[in-house]
């Protein structure tokens, strides 16, 4: 099977701007989850998609969205991007039943100026 | 409240030596315990699960962890380290639909 893809890789942004990042789980997942990695705050759950509905979601503003198409390709978006958002973005699939592992995928770096 | 504690944030060790890296957690209920690694610009890849059962168990790459209820801990083990398992060690407790995090101990072996 193949595993979790983000895309894009890395992406540079300006302040103000926003920006839409994308993940396919792998084949027969239908939980995504996201997390925000950065070398201040470590690694920080920022929501999980289920069958297309939120399922629980982390300390983060409304400026960070998300959400689950019917294939269980998630996005995430973030508005008015601020310095602080710079980050390593992953994304994490799983059955979405209990006790099952998360697989994360690569990530996609991004860069606010 | 629910947390990770890795207090080792870098750990030096030679290729050959045995290595034990320390987690400590917080969790209401009975956890699901997971060790990650991360290599620099990857993402995270499992090493490691606790669910249930046997409180020792193995992973990939030689690595082991031990399930201490008693103690709150969920320490990963090696007993020969590799130069290639130079990396930073997560470890997390949760469930499907959330993680929570360590702050990562980072692994440099020294030939």
């Amino acid at each position: 099977k193949a595993g979790v893809t983000q895309t894009p890789r890395y992406l540079i942004k300006t302040r103000g701007q926003q920006v839409t990042l994308s993940c396919s789980p792998i084949s027969g997942h239908r939980s995504v989850s996201w997390y925000q990695q950065t070398p201040g705050q470590g690694l920080q759950f920022l929501f999980e998609y289920f069958s297309e509905t939120q399922r629980n979601k982390g300390n983060f503003p409304g400026r960070f969205s998300g959400r689950q198409f019917s294939n269980s390709r998630s996005e995430m978006n973030v508005s008015t991007l601020e310095l602080g958002d710079s980050a390593l973005y992953l994304c994490a699939s799983s059955g979405g039943q209990g006790g099952e592992t998360q697989y994360f995928g690569p990530g996609t770096r991004l860069l606010v100026l | 409240a629910q947390s990770v504690t890795q207090p080792d944030i870098h750990i030096t060790v030679s290729e050959g030596a045995s290595l034990e890296l320390r987690c400590n957690y917080s969790y209401g209920a009975t956890p699901y315990l997971f060790w990650y690694v991360q290599s620099p610009g990857q993402g995270l890849q499992l090493l490691l699960k606790y669910f249930s059962g046997d409180t020792l168990v193995q992973g990939i790459k030689g690595f082991e962890a031990e399930f201490k209820r008693s103690q709150s801990s969920f320490n990963l083990r090696k007993p020969s380290v590799h130069w290639s398992d130079a990396a930073e060690y997560f470890c997390a407790v949760g469930n499907t639909d959330k993680l929570i995090f360590g702050t990562g101990t980072r692994l440099q072996v020294f030939p």
